[in-house]
């Protein structure tokens, strides 16, 4: 098990509303990345995280937007919620400047009716 | 933009014997490519890397081989066990810093007793 937390493990949401998902990232890691995973896919790259910094974003709306904080925790947050945005998200953290590897957490379920 | 495909979506293999799993890329610019192993339930887990000036790279049980005149790379696992079983991903990093991955569509590697 890697050390990367996420919040909450499923969470059921309507059409038009917001959500916001947390992850705590592994120690000592000072970057985090988030992914959608949709059901039976490979994740997609949402944006990446550094220094308080969104360093990195891919082809997703302003309506995906994050987070992280001083302990490099951090959040994702999506605005007017679509039925396309059911899918597992997954953060996942690593060290710049050290192993490029990732470690990801185990997800959070967003469901949207 | 950049893609990442696999040649198969499903590979049943008996246990002890050994797998290949294969992925085509299109994107040549890419110096660094990820092999993931994703259990039900839980988060991609790093498997093997190997960068672009590397042909071959070898782990416990597992093989990575890049054959990038063709924008090929493979998985190969050795004596297939029980807890191989499980959804696989090549990934590449498309911006060259180890962590803003592409990934494909995976593979689903299920071991026969």
């Amino acid at each position: 098990e890697t050390g990367v937390t996420q919040s909450p493990t499923h969470l059921i949401k309507t059409r038009g509303q917001q959500v916001t998902l947390r992850c705590s990232s592994q120690s000592g890691h000072n970057t985090v990345s988030w992914y959608q995973q949709a059901l039976g896919q490979g994740p997609q790259f949402i944006f990446q995280y550094y220094r308080e910094e969104e360093n990195g974003r891919g082809n997703f709306p302003p309506r995906f937007s994050g987070l992280q904080f001083p302990n490099y925790s951090s959040e994702l947050n999506v605005n007017a919620l679509e039925l396309d945005d059911s899918a597992l998200y997954l953060c996942a953290s690593s060290l710049v400047g050290g192993s490029y590897e990732q470690y990801f957490g185990p997800g959070t379920r967003l469901t949207v009716t | 933009g950049e893609s990442v495909g696999l040649h198969l979506p499903t590979l049943s293999v008996q246990e002890g014997d050994n797998s290949i799993i294969n992925c085509a890329y299109s994107n040549s610019a890419s110096d660094y490519f990820i092999w993931y192993k994703q259990e039900s339930g839980k988060g991609p887990q790093f498997i093997i890397d190997i960068r672009s000036n590397m042909d071959k790279r070898q782990g416990q049980r597992v093989t990575v081989l890049l054959n990038k005149t063709v924008k090929h790379l493979s998985l190969q696992i050795a004596a297939t066990q029980p807890g191989d079983s499980a959804v696989y991903f090549c990934a590449l990093d498309f911006n060259n810093a180890g962590n803003m991955l592409t990934f494909g569509g995976g593979t689903r590697l299920m071991v026969k007793p």
